[in-house]
């Protein structure tokens, strides 16, 4: 089946790094994406990566890749309390339905 | 171009009432889907349609949850005779066609509690 993993909580201080990783189980994923969503609000689009990318950068935002593990990240650099939300991987099977499978989401603290 | 509007934002409701929940995809936006998210879950698709079609409903319950998206006008999910269990934030999508490098594009949901 398929099925999205990730860690529930992170917490770092503000000028630091974060790491968001996210394990996935459809190895015929195609697109894999990354959601914020702050309190009480929508979801985000952050950024995604096709399958067959190792990386990608959008300015603060590195996702990283790891196909044959099934293993997705997303670093923040230089981390800001603004960046203190729910974060979201979700992956786009290789079916013919577009509908996307989430991960339950790791909520970022960020210290200042 | 507006985004994906939803409304209610917040919907209260009384167990056994019926809730209808709007969605208005962005312009130029023919597919709509439908997720929900339980209190400190991931959110769970439920439905997918085109416009007077529903496509995929394998993820929303078979009794007392309906869908359409009718030619005209907002896309509504409807649940009847609602439980405290359907109280969750619902959130609509919509993308410009079904290609695998189409994005979903969320609307700010519509938060229901049943009491």
């Amino acid at each position: 089946g398929e099925d999205v993993e990730q860690s529930l909580f992170l917490s770092v201080r503000e000028g630091d790094s974060s790491v968001i990783n996210c394990t996935y189980t459809d190895s015929s994923s195609t697109y894999l994406y990354w959601y914020k969503q702050e309190p009480g609000a929508g979801l985000q689009l952050l950024t995604y990566i096709f399958s067959n990318m190792d990386m990608k950068q959008d300015q603060r935002l590195t996702v990283l890749l790891n196909k044959k593990d099934k293993h997705l990240s997303l670093r923040i650099a230089d981390t800001q309390t603004g960046d203190s939300a729910i974060y979201f991987c979700a992956e786009k099977g290789g079916g013919s339905q577009g509908n996307l499978i989430f991960g339950k989401g790791t909520k970022l603290s960020v210290k200042p | 171009n507006a985004g994906v509007m939803q409304n209610p934002r917040h919907l209260v409701r009384r167990r056994g009432q019926e809730a209808r929940l709007r969605c208005s995809p962005m312009k130029g936006h023919s597919h709509v889907y439908w997720y929900r998210q339980l209190p400190e879950e991931g959110l769970k698709f439920m439905v997918y349609l085109q416009k007077e079609n529903i496509i995929d409903e394998s993820g929303m319950p078979k009794e007392r949850f309906s869908a359409e998206f009718p030619k005209e006008g907002p896309s509504i999910l409807r649940i009847q005779q609602v439980v405290r269990g359907d109280s969750a934030a619902y959130f609509c999508a919509s993308s410009f066609s079904l290609t695998s490098a189409e994005t979903q594009y969320f609307g700010p949901g519509t938060r229901l509690l049943v009491l």
